[in-house]
Order: structure tokens, then sequence, then C-alpha cells
């Protein structure tokens, strides 16, 4: 079964770190492109990160650029976010995605992690 | 950035009915649209691609059109389980997606 499972969420204060996991299972995961989808409480969805098969490519949204690293290990099928200066807007549901192979929509999911930032 | 603008926000559809859903885009983006079907508590999930191919596994009662700036996500005929929010999605630059419409039972 093709799945993404992202780990690591939880609460900290405003200017901490955090460090998001997400493990692929049941596809080759060195054959795609990967990406950080978030939402905060209530509201919609929000792509933060990019980062192409052999990480050659990385792109960020302004909102995380500079804040946010995306990274990924293929020999270990997973993807990370490393979180800094948090702030309490950086409070959502954290989704790692995957893209299609022909296409950059994004065709499997994780389940989320949750991250709060509050004092 | 390409900002995307999905109408209405919420629409009240009764079960067996037809839902179109709209989504525009600041500027063209081609056929580089995608629509995602998010319920309560779970992941979005793809349903649309290209503008208009459905993604594997999803009913033909779902289908999308447009090109440009202009995008349709059509549902025929409402069961209960599609009852949820959509997403409309750019990935001609980057990703960007709309702020959702909410298909509620009427």
């Amino acid at each position: 079964e093709v799945q993404l499972v992202e780990s690591g969420g939880g609460w900290v204060q405003p200017g901490g770190s955090l460090r998001l996991s997400c493990a692929a299972s049941g596809f080759t995961f060195s054959n795609y492109n990967m990406n950080w989808v978030r939402q905060a409480p209530g509201k919609g969805l929000e792509w933060l990160s990019y980062i192409s098969l052999a990480s050659g490519n990385i792109y960020y949204a302004d909102s995380v650029k500079g804040r946010f690293t995306i990274s990924r290990d293929n020999a270990k099928n997973s993807l990370y976010l490393q979180m800094d200066s948090l702030r309490a807007e950086d409070t959502a549901v954290y989704y790692c995605a995957r893209n299609d192979l022909h296409f950059f929509s994004m065709d499997v999911w994780g389940k989320g992690t949750t991250v709060t930032v509050s004092s | 950035e390409k900002v995307m603008t999905q109408s209405p926000a919420t629409l009240s559809v009764s079960p067996g009915e037809r839902a179109t859903l709209s989504c525009r885009a600041s500027q063209s983006v081609g056929s580089n649209l995608a629509w995602y079907q998010q319920k309560p508590g779970q992941a979005p999930r793809l349903l649309i691609y290209g503008a208009s191919t459905r993604a594997t596994g999803i009913p033909a009662r779902f289908s999308g059109s447009g090109s440009g700036t202009e995008f349709t996500l059509t549902i025929s005929s409402l069961q209960s389980e599609d009852f949820a929010v959509y997403y409309c999605q750019q990935y001609n630059n980057l990703w960007t997606f709309g702020q959702g419409t909410k298909v509620e039972i009427k």
C-alpha cells in the first residue's frame, strides 16, 4: 500500500524549533518529487515547500523562506522539514504530499501531524 | 504570485442534484490545475489534474473543465459522501490553493 506517515509534531514555544519527518512506503521514494503543505485550524491549504528527486531543486513559500528547511534521505525513504523561529501563525496540521510522476499535482498525502506554537 | 479565487464559498445542494464549483486564476495557468476533496479530519484527496483528467479511482460523476484562468468542477449527481470542502490548486508556477468551497447538504 502506498503510504506517507508524518511524525514529529507537538507543542513548541514561539521562537523554538521542530523537525518533522515523513516516512514513505509502498513506492519507490527516490522516483518522486515531494512537498510539505499545511492547514491552520479552520483554514485552507497552504503549500510550503518542494524538493525534487535528488534534492537538486528546492522551493519555499515566502511565508516560511529563511525559517524552514526541506530535505530528504532517499536511502531511508524519508522527507523532513526543519522548522526554526516558529511563530504562533505556524500552528497547523502539516502534511507531506507526493507529486504525481508526470504532473505536479499531489496524488498521495499523509494524514498529517499537528504543530502548536504557543507560550 | 498566482492567486486562486474559488466561488461560491459555500454551496448548498440536495442529494442527487448537480453541483458546479468555480475557480479563477489571477494569471493564466494553462491546464496546470488540480481539484482536491477534503472531508473533516482527513487529508486532501486528489480528484482532477490537468484541469480535466480524473485521478485513479475517482467516480465519473466528477468532471473538470477550463483552461487559462477559468475552471469548473462539476459533480453531476451529489452522493452523501460528496459533501466536503473542495480546493483548486495551480501548479503552473510553484503551487497555490484556492480558499475552498464547502459543499453542504441543502
